[in-house]
């Protein structure tokens, strides 16, 4: 399968640890995107990247999140000292170029207890 | 900032019926881009119809096609002929170049198709 992989696809964690959740895209793909889904929403964008370059980060990005792109191609999304408002899908898209289709990764359940 | 308006919560139509799917949105940008996704109940995102601002014509996808209203910041998705796979959750989208084409959601629209 040539899709957006997402890695786990669920992940329960406690209060206060720190997660790490990986995306792999579309190979050849410049872009990535990093969105977060909450029950009854529609996504929110987080970052993203082009290459390995961070090139935007949301409001909602937080100090306690970090992602990555090391040479470009797949991209880990961490969260450090998890909250309960963390709890969320976290979606991984990519696309060629800046202005092309952007393709969806089934997403990381993240459930913070 | 974009924001966009999905004011249709849920949504429901027989097989083989039509159904229209509302959006609005609001930009200060005069170069972006709309689009509607299908999330159905297994979660991965599918682009459904993507439709440029420049473009004056409707963009159409087989049963799928918009009414892109420029000026009313209106884009409504009309689904034809409708099938049980169409039972989703819809979302209507927009991206422009200052944010790097990100995608900026409405809070989505679920269609249910009933026999």
């Amino acid at each position: 399968d040539t899709g957006v992989s997402q890695d786990p696809r669920h992940k329960i964690t406690k209060r206060g640890q720190n997660v790490t959740f990986r995306c792999d895209p579309i190979s050849e793909h410049n872009r990535l995107y990093w969105y977060r889904q909450t029950l009854g929403q529609g996504p929110e964008f987080l970052t993203y990247f082009q290459n390995e370059a961070q090139l935007e980060k949301s409001r909602l990005l937080s100090d306690r999140f970090s992602a990555e792109r090391p040479k470009g191609s797949f991209s880990t999304l961490e969260i450090q000292r998890t909250e309960q408002g963390d709890s969320a899908m976290y979606l991984c898209a990519s696309s060629l170029m800046e202005n092309t289709e952007a393709f969806f990764g089934q997403g990381t359940r993240l459930t913070v207890v | 900032a974009q924001t966009v308006t999905q004011s249709q919560p849920e949504m429901s139509v027989q097989e083989a019926e039509t159904v229209t799917l509302s959006c609005t949105y609001d930009t200060s940008e005069n170069n972006y881009y709309l689009f509607w996704y299908k999330q159905p109940p297994s979660r991965q995102m599918i682009l459904v119809i993507r439709q440029e601002a420049y473009k004056q014509q409707n963009a159409t996808e087989n049963r799928f096609s918009v009414n892109f209203q420029k000026a009313a910041k209106s884009f409504s998705l009309k689904i034809s002929d409708s099938q049980l796979g169409d039972t989703a959750m819809y979302f209507c989208a927009s991206g422009d170049s200052n944010s790097g084409y990100a995608l900026n959601f409405g809070k989505g629209t679920s269609l249910l198709v009933t026999p």
